[in-house]
């Protein structure tokens, strides 16, 4: 099983939907959680960082619940910008920062 | 404010040589971080290293691979005798500190080996 698993997609949507990205995670000790972006595999750019709260940045919404390891990304009014790649990542270390990457979600905005 | 520096960007090798490739972290940050992305994988952990230390080497292969940090100057990854299986985006990242800070990426290096 892969430490960090997620939809490959890729999903197709037109400008202004609400698309929802989720991720699970399989090691139950992982502390920090985030999700990145990567355009036509460039560098990766932290989009958020995940927090067991819940938080909100402009149109993006991230979730995470530690019950179940499954990380969630809600993405509102879709912009043609917003077609990358979306990266699960997660930290399993306490002590620094191991980054563990999902494969990516491939998402498209179309107009 | 420079970000993460890496050159070079694309570097192609022959089969059997050397390859160097370097990474200078966001100012202020002294911790940094190597990983791979072979062609159609999500990235991989590598190795992390402070200045003059490397502090976890557990992503590297055992062979061919080495990494350092000096006091001054760039962070290095060297791979000797490269072959074909090496052609890949190798991406360094820096923190702040040595916690689970959430890390910055440099521009990558994209490996061919012909």
């Amino acid at each position: 099983r892969k430490e960090v698993e997620q939809d490959p997609g890729p999903f197709n949507v037109p400008e202004g939907a609400t698309v929802a990205f989720n991720c699970t995670y399989s090691n139950s000790a992982s502390q920090s959680f985030f999700w990145y972006r990567q355009d036509c595999r460039k560098e990766p750019k932290l989009l958020m960082s995940v927090y067991s709260s819940g938080n909100e940045d402009g149109r993006f919404t991230a979730q995470l619940n530690r019950a179940s390891q499954y990380i969630s990304l809600l993405i509102r009014d879709s912009k043609l910008s917003d077609s990358a790649t979306y990266l699960c990542v997660v930290n399993k270390d306490t002590s620094y920062g191991k980054l563990t990457f999902g494969q990516g979600t491939i998402l498209t905005v179309h107009p | 404010n420079a970000g993460v520096m890496q050159n070079p960007r694309h570097l192609v090798r022959r089969r059997g040589q050397e390859a160097r490739l370097r990474c200078s972290p966001m100012k202020g940050h002294s911790h940094v971080y190597w990983y791979r992305q072979l062609p159609e994988e999500g990235l991989k952990f590598m190795v992390y290293l402070q200045k003059e230390n490397i502090i976890d080497e557990s992503g590297m292969p055992k062979e061919r691979f080495s990494a350092e940090f000096p006091k001054e100057g760039p962070s290095i990854l060297r791979i000797q005798q490269v072959v074909r299986g090496d052609s890949a985006a190798y991406f360094c990242a820096s923190s702040p500190g040595r916690g689970p800070y959430e890390q910055y990426f440099g521009p990558g290096t994209r490996l061919t080996v012909t």
